[in-house]
């Protein structure tokens, strides 16, 4: 899988957009971009994937590049619920389910 | 609807102990998988599950631990012995059938401690 980096911490203001920047230079053309947060003393919790088109869903979008080097997490209203460590991570898709492999993550920090 | 269960929340256990950690998956998914939670280490992979079946135990840290999944709706992780090491939050995760996108649901887990 390719290797991501993130910035390891961020802070947002509460009500305003909180965008994620995941830099992932090595991905190949058949990996996707998939966002996962953990909140404070929980399981980690899947919010979002794509391959090369923008995707929205009920709690995000992700933004991903042309040449899908770099993606953006957006949280467009954030509330301090959303305050949790997110990780962005590539893998390749197809042929069933394997693990996943979490890095450090960025610890956003909602500011009320 | 019920999310990932998994029992113990909490474990504080002895040097030299067994550890029994259990989980029932979501209904209807037919991927588990273990994971482990450091702060040195972060998350990490260490079993996963198809069809009750191991795929890829390459993840478990050495011989005292095991994992077995005797049914869809049952899986458990066991140490034996514990050391202090092992203490950990150790999550259990399920993923639906096809699997292809990945999208895995995970449990709150259960947070070890040896003493």
């Amino acid at each position: 899988d390719a290797k991501t980096t993130q910035p390891p911490s961020m802070d947002c203001a509460e009500g305003r957009a909180a965008n994620l920047p995941c830099n992932h230079s090595t991905i190949s053309g058949n990996e996707y971009v998939y966002w996962y947060r953990q909140i404070h003393s929980q399981g980690p919790q899947y919010i979002i994937h794509g391959l090369k088109n923008n995707e929205t869903n009920e709690m995000a979008s992700l933004i991903i590049t042309e040449d899908r080097k770099s993606s953006t997490l957006i949280l467009p209203h954030a509330t301090l619920r959303d305050t949790a460590v997110y990780y962005c991570i590539v893998r390749v898709v197809g042929g069933g389910a394997d693990g996943l492999t979490f890095g450090k993550g960025t610890h956003l920090i909602i500011q009320p | 609807d019920a999310g990932v269960i998994q029992s113990p929340r909490h474990e504080v256990t002895e040097m030299g102990q067994e550890v029994t950690l259990r989980c029932k998956p979501i209904s209807g998914h037919d991927y588990l998988f273990w994971y482990r939670q450091t702060m040195m280490r972060g998350l990490e992979l260490l079993i996963y599950f198809n069809n009750n079946v191991p795929i890829d135990d390459s993840g478990m840290p050495e011989d005292r631990f095991s994992a077995k999944m005797p049914n869809a709706s049952f899986s458990t992780l066991k140490i034996q012995p514990s050391e202090p090491r092992d203490s950990a939050v150790y999550f259990c995760a399920s993923s639906p059938p096809g699997g292809a996108f990945n999208e895995q649901f995970f449990g709150p887990g259960t947070r070890l401690t040896v003493l």
